[in-house]
């Protein structure tokens, strides 16, 4: 079955880089995405990377994928005040037509 | 502005009774999703639509419906309300079937008392 999962909270300081990671148990899984949600608003894709791919950097941020721990992680280098949100990671599978299964979703506070 | 339009942004209603959401995709897209955020269950995909034709269904109840229309809008109808029924409901579009990532509207606030 689908199952993904995120650390609850992340505190960081302004300048500092951040880390959230993911980790996810469907191995068919053929993208795998970033979402941010600010308060009272949408979700909003970061990024996303391919399955076949280790790494994928969009100016400050990079995502690393390691299929085999069926790992990502989202790092957000220069945190700054406008990053605080809400981080999902979310998967979608091949035969399960475009559905996006999102985790928990991961809170970040940037400290000024 | 995503370009996803929901109307309206906050309802709330009694129990038991019935709501329409309503949603306008971004111009040009085809496919429409639905998706419930509450506290307990997190975000859950309810249903999409591709060009008027359920494609795909997830953890929607009986007591939900949706539809798409042919100006490519959707409404999502839930009826019978329960408290457990209060969220945030998003809708989101893509261009085609299986486009990889959506745009997401604003959502709807349900609150049902």
């Amino acid at each position: 079955g689908e199952d993904v999962e995120q650390s609850l909270f992340l505190s960081v300081r302004e300048g500092d880089s951040s880390v959230i990671n993911c980790t996810y148990t469907d191995s068919s899984s053929t993208y795998l995405y970033w979402y941010k949600q600010e308060p009272g608003a949408g979700l909003q894709l970061l990024t996303y990377i391919f399955s076949n791919m280790d790494m994928k950097q969009d100016q400050r941020l990079t995502v690393l994928l390691n299929k085999k721990d069926k790992h990502l992680s989202l790092r957000i280098a220069d945190t700054q005040t406008g990053d605080s949100a809400i981080y999902f990671c979310a998967e979608s599978i091949s035969n399960a037509g475009n559905m996006l299964t999102f985790g928990g979703g991961t809170r970040l506070m940037v400290k000024p | 502005d995503s370009g996803v339009t929901q109307t309206p942004k906050h309802l709330i209603t009694a129990t038991g009774q019935r709501v329409t959401l309503r949603c306008s995709p971004r111009s040009g897209d085809l496919s429409v999703y639905w998706y419930q955020q509450s506290l307990d269950q997190g975000l859950q995909f309810l249903i999409q639509y591709y060009n008027g034709e359920e494609r795909a269904k997830g953890n929607i109840l009986e007591r939900f419906s949706a539809q798409q229309f042919p100006d490519l809008h959707s409404e999502l109808n839930l009826s019978s309300l329960e408290l457990g029924d209060s969220a945030l409901y998003f809708c989101a579009s893509s261009v085609a079937r299986t486009s990889y990532g959506y745009t997401f509207g604003s959502g709807t606030r349900l609150t049902v008392v």
